[in-house]
């Protein structure tokens, strides 16, 4: 069974800062995706990256896959409380799967 | 276009009671799933159906069962509840991204 880690498991920040959260594993993922999710919803989906070492943005957010495929990351520039919620990454091994590995998420606050 | 729906929003069960979710996707997908959340432990997929009458268990099957009715529909039942099985459990349909209903939150007494 492949795992992703995230990290950190929660974050507070006061708006205007920046952060990163990150997605790790020890395995190769053929593609990976990255989901928000606001209480009493279900998550939704953000971006998918396909190919290492690919960045895609998303007007204040930045998303990396890392060159192996093992990680990635989400970086948001001067956060707002719109941020807040719970983001979760998920993979793809691409072995003939249906299925999708998620992370266990991290929750974020953004203080005005 | 709702997307994927779900039935009901929230249930209380008293342990042993027995009752099924229904999930609804109008997106024409071949895949839906079935997962659970609980605090701390993200997404665990009960079962999933890669096409029509086909499902496959997946990381917590234990406790549960399910039917894909036909393209549409994906029903999750339990037989016997048990207090572990209080959690929120999502519905999902796929092409390549992963749309999950609004979840049902149930609760076993």
């Amino acid at each position: 069974t492949q795992l992703l880690e995230q990290s950190p498991q929660f974050l507070s920040i006061q708006e205007g800062e920046n952060l990163t959260v990150y997605c790790n594993s020890s395995s190769v993922f053929s593609s990976l995706q990255w989901y928000r999710q606001e209480p009493g919803e279900g998550p939704v989906l953000l971006v998918t990256v396909v190919t290492g070492g690919e960045v895609k943005k998303l007007k204040r957010l930045t998303f990396q896959f890392g060159d192996a495929r093992k990680d990635s990351s989400l970086h948001i520039t001067a956060a707002q409380p719109g941020d807040t919620g719970l983001y979760l990454c998920a993979g793809f091994d691409g072995a003939g799967s249906y299925q999708l590995t998620f992370g266990k998420g991290t929750k974020l606050s953004v203080i005005p | 276009n709702a997307g994927v729906t779900q039935t009901p929003k929230f249930q209380v069960l008293k342990t042993g009671q027995s009752m099924t979710l229904q999930c609804a996707q109008d997106m024409n997908h071949n895949s839906m799933y079935w997962y659970r959340q609980d605090p701390g432990m993200g997404l665990r997929l009960i079962y999933y159906s890669a096409s029509e009458g086909t499902t496959d268990k997946g990381e917590v099957p234990n406790g549960y069962n399910v039917s894909r009715l036909n393209k549409r529909e994906f029903s999750l039942r339990l037989e016997s509840a048990a207090p572990s099985q209080t959690s929120v459990y999502f519905c999902a349909s796929s092409d390549w991204t992963q749309y999950f209903g609004p979840g049902t939150r149930l609760l076993v007494l």
